[in-house]
């Protein structure tokens, strides 16, 4: 069985640029999370969605942004990138509904503003 | 003061000894508690759950929650090479998104 599966694994962008981050989750799973990690802050939660609603919404400014489609694949958005969005860009997904049941992550995507 | 609070390290040992890895927190309605693993360059993986005062045992890893002190524990016993990784606790209350620790980082020196 396939787990989190998250592109691209890395990537370099320019402060004032945009980046689209892309999470698949595991087949049958419908919830997915996004969290960022940096070795400051650790793991601090962005948003959760379920059946293509954000249910939950971290502490984060309104850069950034995520969607969930009819499959459960859901991407994130950062707009006008600034040096402090360097992190890693971690997915998750559980099997039911937000809150409930073991998170399982992916390999992240590692975001560097220059 | 952060909600979930972990020590860094890094915290180095020799194969076979066991290893102490804690959290404290503020928060006392925080019921749920978790302990992951995180090898470098990978994502963090569940380790052991629990949601009760007490000791949880599964083969070497014991995890450990006293609610009265708004402290837990995760025992690594004969630790092994393999287990160096980064260790974050994670905890929350019902309905609520997880709260983490910012992670310890454990080396085992064969």
């Amino acid at each position: 069985k396939a787990g989190v599966t998250q592109t691209p694994r890395y990537l370099i962008k320019t402060r004032g640029q945009q980046v689209t981050l892309s999470c698949s989750p595991i087949s049958g799973h419908r919830s997915v999370s996004w969290y960022q990690q940096t070795p400051g802050q650790g793991l601090q939660f962005l948003f959760e969605y379920f059946s293509e609603t954000q249910r939950n919404k971290g502490n984060f400014p309104g850069r950034f942004s995520g969607r969930q489609f009819s499959n459960s694949r859901s991407e994130m958005n950062v707009s006008t990138l600034e040096l402090g969005d360097s992190a890693l860009y971690l997915c998750a997904s559980r099997l039911g509904p937000p809150n409930t049941g073991e998170l399982f992550f992916g390999e992240g995507s590692r975001l560097t503003v220059l | 003061q952060k909600e979930v609070e972990q020590d860094p390290g890094p915290l180095s040992v020799p194969e076979g000894a066991i290893v102490s890895l804690n959290c404290t927190y503020s928060n006392s309605a925080f019921q749920y508690f978790m302990w992951y693993r995180q090898y470098s360059r990978k994502g963090p993986e569940l380790l052991m759950y629990t949601y009760s005062s007490g000791n949880k045992e599964d083969g070497r890893f014991t995890a450990q929650v006293d609610k009265s002190s708004k402290y837990i524990s995760l025992f690594i016993r004969d630790s092994q090479p393999s287990d160096s990784a980064t260790y974050l606790c994670a905890m929350s209350i019902p309905n609520t998104p997880l709260v983490f620790g910012k992670g310890t980082r454990l080396s085992v020196i064969a």
